[in-house]
């Protein structure tokens, strides 16, 4: 079965310092892979994907991740904190070839400090 | 740019009632799909629809929980008779005709307490 961990139920960063957030799989098959974000009161927005190809992905907002196979893992990064990148951040992964369903991690919150 | 809404936004009920949660989702999407996230725990899958039937459900999706798709334009989620365990942030999302390839759009979710 699928499973994803994030490192850290919280992240805290200075305004300008860089954004790591840790995501590791598992699955039996390589897996399609996504990064959402959750600002408050809103719903899920795709940050991010993996699917095929390049493994180093770039999404919105200036994040962007790269899939390491041997590593299991698909960390998020962003050079540069701003204030409005304060929210909660959901790592996922989907079964290639098989359900649609997505199986998320517990979710990082990041807090951005002036 | 389109948008899954989901009202309410929050509802409270007690426990044993009937709760119906709606959705419309983006309108030339074709599939749809119910997730819930337990205060503090994970976003966890429910049900996926397709093509007028269940594609797929978890092992939380029991007989208490039911889908349809009413009109054409609303997806809705009902709950027979709530549990206090119930009590949960329940999403809505929606995709177009490759969801992986593409990714789900969510709603900005319905907040069910049952007390």
């Amino acid at each position: 079965a699928q499973s994803v961990t994030q490192l850290g139920s919280h992240v805290s960063v200075s305004e300008g310092a860089l954004v790591l957030l840790r995501c590791n799989y598992s699955s039996s098959v390589p897996p399609y892979l996504f990064w959402y974000v959750q600002y408050p009161n809103q719903g899920l927005q795709l940050l991010l994907k993996y699917t095929t190809g390049a493994t180093l992905v770039k999404g919105i907002n200036g994040f962007e991740a790269e899939f390491k196979k041997s590593e299991t893992s698909f960390h998020l990064t962003k050079p540069s904190a701003h204030m409005s990148d304060a929210a909660e951040y959901f790592c996922a992964v989907s079964e290639r070839g098989g359900s649609e369903k997505l199986v998320f991690g517990k979710g990082t919150k990041l807090t951005v400090n002036p | 740019e389109p948008e899954v809404t989901q009202t309410p936004s929050h509802q409270v009920t007690q426990m044993g009632q009937e709760v119906i949660l709606r959705c419309v989702p983006i309108s030339n999407h074709l599939y749809f799909y119910w997730y819930r996230q337990i205060l503090g725990q994970k976003v966890e899958f429910l049900v996926s629809f397709y093509n007028n039937e269940i594609s797929e459900k978890s092992e939380i999706f029991d007989d208490q929980f039911s889908v349809e798709r009413p009109d054409g334009s609303n997806f809705t989620l009902k709950i027979r008779s709530t549990k206090l365990e119930d009590s949960a942030m329940y999403f809505c999302a929606s995709s177009s005709r490759d969801p992986l390839e593409g990714g789900y759009t969510f709603g900005s979710g319905t907040r069910l307490t049952v007390v």
